[in-house]
């Protein structure tokens, strides 16, 4: 069965630095990847996709992900965070046929002044 | 379109009771899923359907059921409530138009048993 490791639970970052939301995921296939956002008490937004091609992909909110098949990674970036963006970040991936996905555990985002 | 909609969005339930929350869609998608949401854990699969009149379970199906007589309803029905039901639930669709496991989620129902 397919798993997908969010190995930070909570990661602090000043506003202006830089991001990095790590993800790795275990699929024998070629997966198709996903990063959504929640903020708090609000549903689940697509931030961004990978299905073929181009390995690094461009999200909304200035957000970017790099595919790694060498090291089964997805890992999410952002230059410069904004207080806005403190939120919870899921990865997740698609299962083989059957047009569902296997979430991570999610990485609590906190930005700090 | 109004997208994934959920109904109730808020639900409080003694154990032992019965309910239903809906869930309907009306972007013509064939894939339906229901997934619940706890502290720590993420999202986890309840059911899921591919078309009509065809569903399957997920990784946590117990205590749980479902039934997809139309494209546009998925409800899930819970059949005798227990506190360890408390989440946040979400329905979701998808279709093969751009890749079938992009899922177009629902607002969520937040049910808290007691």
């Amino acid at each position: 069965a397919q798993s997908v490791t969010q190995p930070d639970i909570h990661i602090t970052v000043s506003e202006g630095a830089s991001l990095e939301l790590r993800c790795n995921y275990s699929y024998g296939a070629t997966p198709y990847l996903f990063w959504y956002v929640q903020s708090p008490g609000q549903g689940l937004q697509l931030l961004l996709k990978y299905f073929s091609g181009d390995t690094l992909v461009q999200g909304i909110k200035g957000f970017e992900a790099e595919f790694k098949r060498s090291q089964s990674s997805f890992n999410l970036r952002k230059p410069s965070v904004h207080w806005s963006d403190a939120a919870e970040y899921f990865c997740a991936v698609g299962e083989g046929g059957y047009s569902t996905l296997t979430f991570g555990k999610g990485t609590m985002l906190l930005v700090s002044p | 379109n109004a997208g994934v909609t959920q109904t109730p969005k808020f639900q409080v339930l003694k154990t032992g009771q019965s309910m239903t929350l809906q869930c309907a869609q009306d972007m013509n998608h064939e894939y339906m899923s229901w997934y619940r949401q706890d502290p720590g854990m993420g999202l986890r699969l309840i059911h899921y359907s591919v078309g009509a009149g065809i569903t399957d379970q997920g990784e946590v199906p117990n205590g749980y059921n479902v039934s997809r007589s139309t494209t546009e309803d998925f409800p899930l029905r819970l059949l005798s409530a227990a506190p360890s039901q408390t989440s946040v639930y979400f329905c979701a669709s998808s279709y093969e138009g751009t890749g079938p496991y992009e899922q177009y989620f629902g607002p969520g129902t937040r049910l808290t048993v007691t």
